[in-house]
């Protein structure tokens, strides 16, 4: 299995609150994302980041910011937390090209707003 | 745009059956790849499958298969004499792109084999 975490596994929060989930992984890829998966969607791409500081937006990107300081962490942001951010948000890493090799996923943590 | 479409929201069989999932996607680049991945109920996703665009030839690894045809655009995946541990949803993707930013899922198949 691909070393990855992710924390915290599972958060509570209220609207307007800021939130910040943290990926890890010890694989050394350069390649990680962030997704978030809601029911009748599959998994939506939010940013991405192809190197240490250097990121990108994806699909549904509103509202969220990432950082990637080291080549091992990705931090996805939630400024101001809201109710339509309720959801389960995956981390994943891919070793190259990503378009030629799979990514793999983190656990996954779940995030309710209320 | 690229685009998954898995028309089966739900399938339901009982234990030995065979069982086929339907992705169908959409691209208009002519190198892409396609990926399934399973999503058992414990939550976590597990790659099953790459191929890319110009590999055209079945796959088998064990009771699992995948059926690509680009003239269908279609890349299904068939479960052979299906067990209770295959229960899960099923994502089929799509990647095109150079830093896998267009990685799109489809909304996923759940599948449930009964005893």
């Amino acid at each position: 299995d691909a070393g990855i975490t992710q924390s915290p596994r599972h958060k509570v929060t209220e609207t307007g609150t800021p939130v910040t989930l943290r990926c890890h992984q010890t694989e050394n890829h350069r390649y990680m994302y962030w997704y978030r998966q809601d029911p009748g969607h599959g998994l939506r791409l939010i940013h991405y980041s192809y190197g240490v500081k250097d990121t990108d937006k994806g699909e549904v990107s509103d509202g969220y910011s990432v950082s990637r300081s080291k080549t091992e962490d990705f931090l996805l942001t939630l400024e101001s937390a809201t109710s339509s951010q309720t959801s389960v948000y995956f981390c994943a890493i891919s070793e190259s090209l990503p378009d030629r090799y799979e990514q793999y996923f983190g656990p996954g943590t779940r995030l309710t707003v209320t | 745009a690229q685009k998954v479409t898995q028309a089966q929201t739900e399938i339901s069989v009982v234990e030995k059956e065979d069982v086929t999932l339907d992705c169908v996607y959409e691209t208009r680049d002519t190198t892409y790849y396609l990926f399934w991945y399973k999503q058992p109920p414990s939550g976590e996703l597990v790659f099953l499958i790459r191929r890319n665009s110009f590999d055209e030839q079945n796959e088998i690894s064990g009771r699992y298969s995948w059926n690509f045809q680009k003239s269908t655009s279609s890349f299904n995946f068939t479960i052979t004499a299906s067990q209770v541990v295959d229960s899960a949803v099923y994502f089929c993707a799509l990647s095109v792109g150079i830093y896998g930013q267009n990685f799109v899922f489809g909304p996923g198949t759940r599948l449930s084999v009964l005893p």
